[in-house]
């Protein structure tokens, strides 16, 4: 059964860099079949589409913030990862990792989520 | 860019009722869209792929219909346990970029 897991810092500095990684297990991430990407919910709010990457490693942005954000891979370590820049109250949220298959066109697999405070 | 506009924002009803949610694209989209559930504190959950497939797993008293740029997500016969947020999303531009609607909040009466 595949399984995604976030990981990284719950709080994090106004005007600093947020990181996080989705470690994906049961499944390998260097599939033609899929995009990986990230959405965050802020407390209370909606969805909200950030990016995606494909094993390639080409990526895809939400033009809202694809000037604050950076989506890599890393097939070896069956990794993706989040960085997102400057960030502001606003981006606190639960950021989800997730699998894009692309045949189906949904969001088949869902990592828990993990909630990224943003405060001094 | 693509935005996806859902109606209603919040609905009430009861066990057994049929209720229809619908989500409007900006622009035609064909039968790109999908329906999720999500449950406070939890991950949404695929419900409806390409307009009108059935996730599997899921019941099929859901189902999806619409193409183009009007779509509806109907539950036949609102079960407790699929009171929840439904937010729609769409898949059809390239390079990717799926745009979600704001959400149905699904109560109870």
């Amino acid at each position: 059964q595949l399984q995604l897991q976030e990981s990284g810092p719950g709080l994090v500095k106004p005007s600093e860099t947020l990181s996080l990684t989705c470690t994906v297990s049961g499944g390998s991430i260097s599939s033609s079949s899929y995009y990986w990407g990230w959405i965050r919910q802020p407390p209370g709010k909606g969805l909200e589409w950030i990016g995606s990457i494909y094993y390639s490693g080409s990526t895809y942005y939400n033009p809202s913030l694809k000037s604050r954000v950076t989506i890599s891979v890393d097939t070896s370590k069956n990794q993706f990862s989040l960085k997102l820049s400057s960030v502001t109250a606003a981006d606190t949220a639960v950021y989800y990792c997730a699998r894009w298959e692309i045949a189906v066109a949904g969001t088949d697999y869902w990592g828990q989520g993990t909630l990224v405070t943003v405060s001094s | 860019d693509i935005q996806m506009t859902q109606s209603p924002s919040s609905v009430s009803a009861s066990v057994g009722d049929r209720v229809t949610i619908t989500c409007r694209a900006s622009q035609g989209i064909s039968s790109w869209l999908a329906w999720y559930q999500q449950k406070p504190g939890k991950a949404p959950k695929l419900l409806i792929y390409a307009a009108s497939s059935l996730q599997s797993g899921v019941p099929s008293r859901f189902s999806g219909s619409g193409s183009g740029t009007d779509f509806t997500l109907t539950i036949s016969s609102l079960q407790p346990e699929d009171f929840a947020t439904y937010y729609c999303q769409q898949a059809n531009s390239f390079p990717p970029m799926y745009t979600f609607g704001q959400g149905t909040k699904l109560e109870i009466k």
